[in-house]
């Protein structure tokens, strides 16, 4: 069964710094896809980045980036300029492709931004 | 576009009773799945429907059960409520069950 690891249970940052979730998974898939979801205290899960295992280019959308070791199965996501609202909950997550569609989730990182 | 809903927001059974959460999906979307989630155990998957299927069930006890409408609303129900039932339950909508799956605010339930 394919199982995700988030080893920091929780990480500061102070604003306008930079800071790196990790996210470890493991997994006798090739193709896969990989995602970070913010969980704010409000409980909304909204999407932030995904990646797809074929691409070897990194995902990024705007502040946020992720390195994808696909050897390593490691999927490390960076925020850049952290900014007070990016205080939340973060999950890594894992879904093989084709077959089962179900996401596979990390415990979680909770990370809190510091004036 | 609307995101998707979830009702009602909160509930509170007691133990023995029979709950049921409804998910409006996205506009458009047509698979539905739901998860678990509580401070022991994290995200759980339950169930995932599509054009009114179940495609694909978690490690639950059949007291958890759900059902897709053809609008692709979705409801589940879980019979005979227990403690451990206590839990913010969330649905995630996609296209289809092979994309992006958003998700909704969740359903609090409390069980005493």
């Amino acid at each position: 069964a394919q199982t995700v690891t988030q080893s920091q249970p929780e990480m500061s940052v102070q604003e306008a710094e930079t800071v790196t979730l990790s996210c470890t998974y493991d997994t006798s898939e090739s193709d896969y896809y990989l995602f970070w979801y913010k969980q704010p205290p409000s409980r909304q899960m909204i999407l932030v980045i995904r990646q797809e295992a074929y691409k070897q280019q990194n995902a990024t959308e705007n502040r946020f980036s992720v390195n994808f070791q696909k050897a390593a199965k490691s999927f490390s996501l960076k925020i850049s300029d952290s900014q007070l609202g990016d205080a939340a909950m973060y999950f890594c997550a894992y879904r093989r492709a084709g077959g089962s569609e179900k996401l596979v989730f990390g415990k979680g990182t909770k990370l809190t931004v510091n004036p | 576009k609307a995101g998707v809903t979830q009702t009602p927001r909160y509930l509170i059974k007691t133990r023995g009773q029979q709950v049921t959460l409804s998910c409006s999906p996205i506009s458009g979307h047509r698979s539905v799945s739901w998860y678990q989630q509580t401070p022991g155990q994290g995200l759980q998957f339950l169930f995932e429907y599509f054009s009114e299927t179940q495609r694909n069930k978690g490690n639950f006890p059949g007291r958890f059960s759900g059902r897709q409408f053809s609008n692709s609303r979705s409801e589940m129900n879980v019979s005979t409520l227990e403690l451990g039932d206590s839990a913010l339950y969330l649905c995630a909508s996609s296209l289809a069950p092979a994309d992006t799956q958003y998700f909704g605010p969740g359903t609090r339930l409390t069980v005493l």
